[in-house]
């Protein structure tokens, strides 16, 4: 079962214009994960968050981790038409290396 | 090398037949994952090894069967599929105990007719 639930489902914007996406999630976490699948492949990890983590940074990409309200975000800022992709959010449960996925936000970036 | 290899790309069987995905990794990673993906979802957890013993089976159909024959290398045999099984199978490794990120390999398309 999936326990994470990404908002936006789907996510329009120019190029050049900041994205931001929110995951919430339901049980205890030892990291969150964010990653991006482009047209149904791979998925490329982008950044990790560990559960005694608040923020982090990796260029233009911010993530934040509210462990009090289960909840994460991604910010991609300076948005480019290549960003265009699915993201999704994944959490890795304090049991072990179960990692589970969000539902995922699908960004399209309009040149 | 920080490569997961899946093979092979795309895969069309009957529902009689019998094939094998193959996944490869060298990145000393202890931890192998198989996902399912349909289409606009999340990737689904299937198996996951640690150690090259099956850890998780998340209630997966017997016509998947996993197997670790090594620290590199993971298949997944499938036998008498059905066309919902259709789909695009992902494997992963990372660091066990929750060591990390999972490193994905670009899939293996599979559609049973």
């Amino acid at each position: 079962s999936q326990q994470g639930e990404e908002d936006p489902q789907a996510l329009s914007i120019q190029e050049g214009e900041n994205a931001t996406m929110n995951c919430s999630y339901k049980t205890s976490i030892n990291n969150l994960q964010w990653y991006r699948q482009n047209s149904g492949r791979g998925l490329v990890h982008l950044i990790l968050i560990r559960s005694n983590e608040r923020e982090k940074h990796s260029g233009r990409l911010r993530v934040t981790l509210d462990t009090s309200k289960k909840s994460s975000s991604l910010l991609i800022t300076a948005s480019r038409a290549a960003d265009t992709a699915s993201y999704f959010c994944a959490t890795m449960g304090t049991g072990g290396f179960k990692t589970i996925f969000g539902a995922g936000t699908r960004l399209f970036v309009k040149a | 090398d920080t490569e997961v290899t899946q093979t092979p790309k795309h895969l069309v069987m009957g529902m009689t037949n019998k094939k094998s995905l193959k996944c490869e990794q060298h990145m000393g990673h202890r931890a192998m994952y198989w996902y399912k993906q349909k289409a606009k979802k999340p990737p689904e957890l299937m198996f996951v090894y640690s150690y090259e013993k099956l850890s998780i089976n998340e209630s997966v159909p017997s016509r998947f069967s996993p197997e670790c024959p090594n620290s590199s290398l993971l298949n997944l045999h499938l036998h008498a599929l059905q066309p919902e099984d259709s789909a695009l199978y992902l494997c992963a490794s990372s660091l066990p105990l929750g060591g990390g990120e999972a490193f994905f390999g670009q899939g293996t398309r599979l559609t049973v007719v």
